[in-house]
Parts: structure tokens; sequence; C-alpha cells
């Protein structure tokens, strides 16, 4: 049972113009929302958070939209760079018995074309 | 400042073997957390350890275990390796509640 998902594989978009990544979550349970970007060869590196207090979160070219009611989350990048083309990973985490773990979506590979 | 490291970058095992994997945690963070993340597939959580205890554990069997030293430093060792074991071993560290911060990886391959 998946509990985060991104139903799409891959996305991609021109420089400049707006990219939106979705996730969606079925477990209530989950108060904490994540985005992490990954390169090939690397770690993930987080980018931005959301708590599930807030619906909306802003960092730079990055925004997170949180939709409890619909669980879902989005990213926004405003405007897309060809350095922003990486596999981008939701996360979500919540207070249980197993520490904070965090669930992953298994990822979006995103392509910014020149 | 330094950031999370993780040792060896790959390894090629048999099925059968064992394996320890390490983990330095970034300055500063008291908790570690392993993820295995299979090719195509996101990050999936193994355990955490906070202050040298295990804080939780994912769906993995007993045979994945692991320390972490009063240094907060961490190791994953697999025993009997199966071939479903190859993947990319992600190692996170934190201090706040969510917010975790990734090594880059080491790459297990079972032959």
């Amino acid at each position: 049972d998946q509990q985060v998902k991104q139903n799409s594989p891959s996305l991609s978009v021109q420089e400049g113009r707006i990219s939106i990544l979705n996730c969606d979550y079925t477990n209530s349970m989950f108060d904490y929302f994540l985005w992490y970007k990954k390169y090939p060869a690397e770690g993930p590196t987080f980018l931005i958070s959301i708590s599930s207090i807030k619906d909306k979160n802003e960092d730079g070219r990055f925004t997170v939209f949180l939709n409890k009611s619909a669980k879902h989350l989005s990213l926004h990048i405003v405007p897309s760079q060809p350095g922003d083309s990486a596999v981008y990973f939701c996360a979500a985490s919540a207070k249980s018995n197993a520490g904070n773990m965090l669930t992953f979506g298994g990822g979006t590979r995103l392509m910014v074309k020149p | 400042e330094t950031g999370v490291t993780q040792s060896p970058t790959h390894l090629i095992k048999t099925r059968g073997q064992q394996v320890t994997l390490r983990c330095s945690s970034q300055s500063g963070h008291n908790t570690v957390s392993w993820y295995q993340q299979a090719l195509g597939q996101g990050p999936q959580f193994i355990f955490q350890y906070y202050r040298e205890e295990e804080n939780g554990r994912g769906n993995f069997p007993p045979r994945f275990s692991g320390l972490q030293f009063p240094n907060y430093s961490s190791e994953l060792n697999v025993n009997a390796l199966e071939l479903d074991d190859s993947a990319l071993y992600l190692c996170a560290s934190s201090f706040s509640l969510h917010e975790q911060f990734f090594g880059p990886g080491t790459r297990l391959t079972v032959l």
C-alpha cells in the first residue's frame, strides 16, 4: 500500500516557465511534508517543507501548497531553470512509534529545456 | 561544517555474504536514519537511531541491523545477502524532528 504517490513519472517544461510537481497521500496521520531533489550519483537534497497547520510555504523560486482535505500537495518552481533538471521526491512524516520516518513517493523526473 | 558522509561508495557482494555500511552524521545532528532505494523507486525507511538507541523501524527483516556510536556516526549491517538487497543505501542525519539531510549513498550490488 503506497501511502505517498507521485503519479507523474516525468515532466518536461521550457526554461522560464512554471514547473508544477504533484503528490498525493493517503495517511491522515501525516503532519509534515517535504520535497527533496536528487541528482544522479548524489543523495537527495532537502528543498522545502510544510507543516500540516499551513497551506503554503514559499522559499525563493520554490513554493509548496498543501490541500489537506484533498490529501494533495504540489511544488511550484518559478521560473524553471535548466539546473532544476533532477528527480523530485515528495516525502511525508508523522509522529509515530517508528520515529520520524519519512515515507517517500516514487519520484518525478523534471526536465527543463533551455 | 561537514555534511553527511558515507562509505564505501560502491560495493559488490555475493549472495549469502554479510556487509557493513558506514555513515558519519552532519555536525550537531544526533539522529541517523537509513533508507534503501531500489532502482526507479523512492527511498524506503529501514530504521532510525537516536542517541545510540533504535528509535523506529520500517518493514525490513531482522537481518538488517544497525548501530549508532557516541559520536553519532552509524553502521548498517546486512546478513545473508539476497539478490533483492541490491540498491542504493542512504543515510540521513537530523537534529530537528523532521528535516533529514542525506549522504551520497552506498551502491550495493549482490551477485
